[in-house]
């Protein structure tokens, strides 16, 4: 079946890095853009940008310009987000999302199937 | 940026009862709307996109309508699994810049 299998809970210094994975399987990984999203605690869903496995591609949301990087591996599916400089605010719930679109001529585009979601937390 | 905001923020009902949450944009957004539902401790779950459009394996009593700047999700008869928090998304944005409105919690009355 069609999955996005997230990487561990990660427990960081403020000022480290992280960086989470996501393995696609049940599908072909370089046809459908992989999306991260994350969530603090009791609050909402905030995008933070995608990437085209195929061409490499990323667009980011303004927010996490300079501090955040997507890669991915296409020999073994798999895509990375990786964020620099964490504070504590940076305390999250990290989730990797496949990117559709619906056609080309409406660019309907939406997030269809999502990983379980990866905890990163940072604290002193 | 487009800015999304969501009402209520939280409402309580009864199994059966018809729920309507509202989307707003700070702009025109065409159709370019997606609806989630998040229960707690899981990934969210698309259910509706381009505003109207149910996703697969999505029962029928989720429906989505609107367009421009004003948006509806409504579930014509609220099921107990249905008690989660619903998030809007728009994907109207070029280079994308997506952008989640705050949620809305459905809970038990």
């Amino acid at each position: 079946q069609v999955q996005l299998v997230q990487s561990g809970a990660e427990v960081k210094k403020p000022g480290a890095s992280v960086k989470v994975s996501c393995k696609a399987s049940g599908y072909t990984f370089t046809s459908y853009d992989i999306n991260w999203v994350r969530q603090a605690t009791g609050q909402g869903l905030e995008w933070m940008g995608w990437m085209n496995p195929n061409s490499g591609n990323t667009g980011y949301a303004q927010k996490f310009q300079g501090r955040v990087t997507m890669t991915r591996n296409t020999s073994i599916s798999t895509a990375y987000m990786e964020l620099s400089s964490l504070r504590s605010e940076d305390t999250a719930v990290y989730y990797c999302a496949r990117g559709s679109l619906y056609d080309i001529l409406t660019y309907y585009y939406y997030m269809d199937v999502w990983g379980k979601g990866t905890t990163v937390t940072v604290s002193s | 940026d487009i800015q999304m905001t969501q009402s209520p923020s939280s409402l309580s009902a009864s199994v059966g009862d018809r729920v309507t949450i509202t989307c707003r944009a700070s702009q025109s957004i065409s159709s370019y709307l997606n609806w989630y539902q998040q229960k707690p401790g899981k990934a969210p779950k698309l259910l509706i996109y381009a505003a109207s459009s149910l996703q697969s394996g999505v029962p029928s009593r989720f429906s989505g309508s609107g367009s421009g700047t004003d948006f509806t999700l409504t579930i014509s008869s609220l099921q107990p699994e249905d008690f989660a928090t619903y998030y809007c998304q728009q994907s109207y944005s070029t280079p994308f810049q997506f952008t989640f409105g705050p949620g809305t919690k459905v809970d038990i009355k």
